[in-house]
């Protein structure tokens, strides 16, 4: 099984700032296939990033991927209030499907 | 409207057995894998389980094999998961998921709002 670890666990930003969120897979995501979510509290995750590097339908353009092997970024380029969040990598090129525990990016 | 409407949960006793459906609706659901993601009170998330469009393939956690069984019918545009022996740490809100476009495709581009399953005595 492919373990993720995001770091940190929290990032605490303003406004306006970059955030950067890190993902480490324990061996090689075949691939790329490496994928971002957002869940905000009460809500289902949404998918912002496929393939490592692809916005999903909708995505804005604040927000992008990039990586490859094991070692994979999510950078939120100005973060605007409603980015606030906590957000979730996921490899889907080996089974089982598995997810990093989430980094929370909080004001 | 593009959507997932997932139903079903609610409190069982340990050992107990439940099945959750997820009725999906604006696009070909027939054409597509489906999954059920679960997330436990305060926790991170965990793929639970997988289906091929046509029903001809699954997969499934290492948590839940020989207990759970997820099946689809296409004709209803409805996915299910059926839970036997059920624990304690089963508990969490379980989402179902549509799979990207193509088989290789196992993320997930959209998801319902989820439905509670509580594991209590």
């Amino acid at each position: 099984e492919i373990v993720l670890t995001q770091s940190p666990g929290t990032l605490s930003l303003s406004p306006g700032e970059r955030a950067t969120l890190s993902c480490r897979a324990s061996q090689s995501v075949t691939f790329s296939y490496l994928a971002w979510y957002q869940q905000k509290p009460g809500q289902a995750p949404r998918l912002l990033i496929y393939g490592a590097s692809s916005r999903a339908t909708g995505i804005p353009d604040r927000f992008s991927g990039s990586g490859s092997g094991t070692d994979f970024t999510l950078t939120i380029s100005r973060l605007e209030p409603e980015d606030f969040a906590v957000f979730y990598c996921q490899q889907y090129g080996t089974s089982p499907l598995t997810f990093g525990q989430g980094t929370k990016v909080e004001i | 409207q593009v959507q997932l409407v997932e139903s079903g949960g609610g409190v069982v006793q340990p050992g107990g057995s439940l099945r959750l459906s997820c009725a999906a609706s604006g696009f070909s659901f027939s054409s597509y894998g489906m999954h059920w993601v679960r997330q436990a009170p305060g926790k991170g998330l965990e793929w639970v389980t997988f289906i091929r469009y046509d029903g001809s393939n699954e997969d499934y956690a290492d948590s839940v094999k020989g207990r759970f069984t997820i099946s689809r019918d296409n004709s209803k545009n409805t996915l299910y998961l059926h839970m036997n022996s059920l624990r304690v740490e089963d508990t969490a809100v379980y989402y179902c998921a549509k799979n990207g476009p193509s088989g290789y495709d196992c993320y997930f581009d959209l998801w319902g709002r989820g439905t509670l399953v509580t594991v209590s005595s």
